[in-house]
């Protein structure tokens, strides 16, 4: 079945590190990839999404590009900042289906002045 | 605007009592969605409802659990009656599916943490 690997956290950077959180997939269709974002205490949002191969989703300076060649998309910022400290999830839906989100196993990022 | 509502957002509870989790969706929404998440088995589909259906419930855990979406406003989490391992975060969620086509984004409320003693 359809499925989301993304790298092992936690992730520790200093402010202003460029950030890379890798993401890849398996799915039988074409699926549509997001980048989902939990605050400590709070529930998900979503940070940016993808709907087909080579699109860019970006959103507050990060930005996602669906590769369906390397089934990819791999979370990038340039610039981290304290505030960006959170826990980030991949998630494809398959729009065959109902909009099941399939969700990797989250990767905590933590950032230090 | 009001996102995704959940009551209540912490509940402690003793192991064989009832416990009833709510949501309200955001108005206009016609899919809703129940996951758990824990730190074992990360976020995990409970149930799905469309238009107040229930389409999928394949990933409730057992007949413990029971969701009900009684109208497009309102839906509930039963567990009864509840066991320690049921202790985790529970999240709602909904969504607009066009008729016959993609559903949109899914936003998420914003938890309720349940601890089973």
């Amino acid at each position: 079945g359809d499925s989301v690997t993304q790298m092992e956290g936690p992730v520790t950077l200093s402010e202003e590190a460029f950030l890379t959180i890798n993401c890849t997939y398996t799915a039988t269709g074409y699926p549509s990839l997001f980048w989902y974002v939990q605050y400590p205490g709070e529930g998900l949002q979503l940070l940016l999404k993808a709907t087909k191969a080579d699109d860019k989703g970006s959103n507050k300076g990060f930005e996602a590009t669906y590769r369906k060649e390397t089934t990819s998309f791999h979370l990038e910022k340039g610039s981290v900042q304290v505030s960006d400290s959170a826990v980030y999830f991949c998630a494809l839906s398959d729009p065959a289906g109902y909009n099941k989100l399939i969700f990797g196993a989250g990767t905590r990022l933590a950032v230090h002045p | 605007d009001a996102g995704v509502i959940q009551s209540p957002r912490h509940e402690v509870t003793e192991m064989g009592q009832e416990v009833t989790l709510r949501c309200k969706p955001i108005s206009g929404h016609n899919s809703l969605f129940w996951y758990r998440q824990t730190m074992m088995r990360g976020l995990e589909l409970l149930i799905y409802f469309n238009n107040n259906v229930p389409i999928d419930d394949s990933g409730m855990p057992e007949d413990r659990f029971s969701a009900k979406m009684p109208n497009a406003s309102f839906s509930t989490l039963k567990i009864q009656p509840s066991e320690p391992r049921d202790s985790a975060v529970y999240f709602c969620a909904s969504s607009l599916r066009a008729s016959g086509g993609q559903a949109d984004t899914q936003y998420f409320g914003p938890g309720t943490r349940l601890t089973v003693l």
